[in-house]
């Protein structure tokens, strides 16, 4: 089974910073890789599919990059809304692995 | 615009099985995987419980779930079921269906872009 380990478990920003959250994959997975945002109460929310591909109705200031084994999810100019929990996902024939999360904190 | 409307919050007893549904509005499986996933309360992240392909008939629960869990759907309501069984207060969750377009004959996927508002299940004697 692959896993999925990001790092770090969380982190302190401010608003305007821009930050960078990484997801680690047991095993080659190509760009297989979502990531999504949760804040607290609320059903995920996907951001990026395909480690790169920003969701419709996302705003651009969310990237995501990387192949093979490394991913990183970049948010650039930090906004308040943006605080929250973030996941990378991987899906292969009705198998899904969820990373164990980075929660992001205002410092 | 396509919604996923779950049922509403559950109690239950040690031992006993909780069924929650997902309906689909304005949409229908066709295309589209629908994926179980789990929340513990507090600090608890996303556990994937299984999903199902509609269109092809297949399932799949994870490891952690086998033996009593069962993902069904009834194509003519556009709904999904997730029955969970032997119920322990271990699984007081918050569980959410989302929706998971695939491509591929259902190897590959878009990632879950529309997801339930969840389903408190709370264990308890």
């Amino acid at each position: 089974d692959i896993q999925l380990t990001q790092s770090p478990s969380s982190l302190s920003a401010s608003v305007g910073d821009r930050v960078t959250f990484t997801c680690q994959a047991s095993q080659e997975i190509a760009n297989y890789l979502n990531w999504y945002q949760q804040k607290p109460g609320k059903a995920p929310k996907l951001l990026i599919h395909g480690a790169s591909n920003l969701q419709t109705g996302v705003p651009s200031r969310f990237s995501g990059s990387g192949s093979g084994i490394s991913f990183t999810l970049t948010v650039n100019s930090l906004q308040p809304d943006d605080f929250a929990t973030y996941y990378c996902q991987h899906y292969d024939n009705l198998d899904v692995t969820f990373g164990q999360g980075t929660r992001l904190e205002i410092k | 615009q396509v919604q996923l409307v779950q049922s509403g919050a559950e109690v239950k007893s040690p031992g006993s099985s909780v069924k929650v549904s997902c309906k689909t509005s304005g949409g229908s499986f066709s295309g589209y995987a629908i994926i179980w996933v789990r929340q513990a309360p507090g600090q608890g992240g996303l556990e994937w419980m299984g999903g199902i392909i509609p269109t092809l008939r297949k399932t799949n629960y994870a490891q952690k779930f086998q033996g009593r869990i069962t993902i069904s759907t009834d194509e003519s309501t556009s709904t999904a079921y997730m029955e969970l069984s032997s119920l322990q207060s271990a699984d007081t969750a918050v569980y959410y269906c989302a929706r998971d377009r695939i491509y591929g004959l259902g190897k590959y996927s878009y990632g879950m872009d529309v997801w339930g508002q969840g389903t408190k299940v709370t264990v308890s004697s």
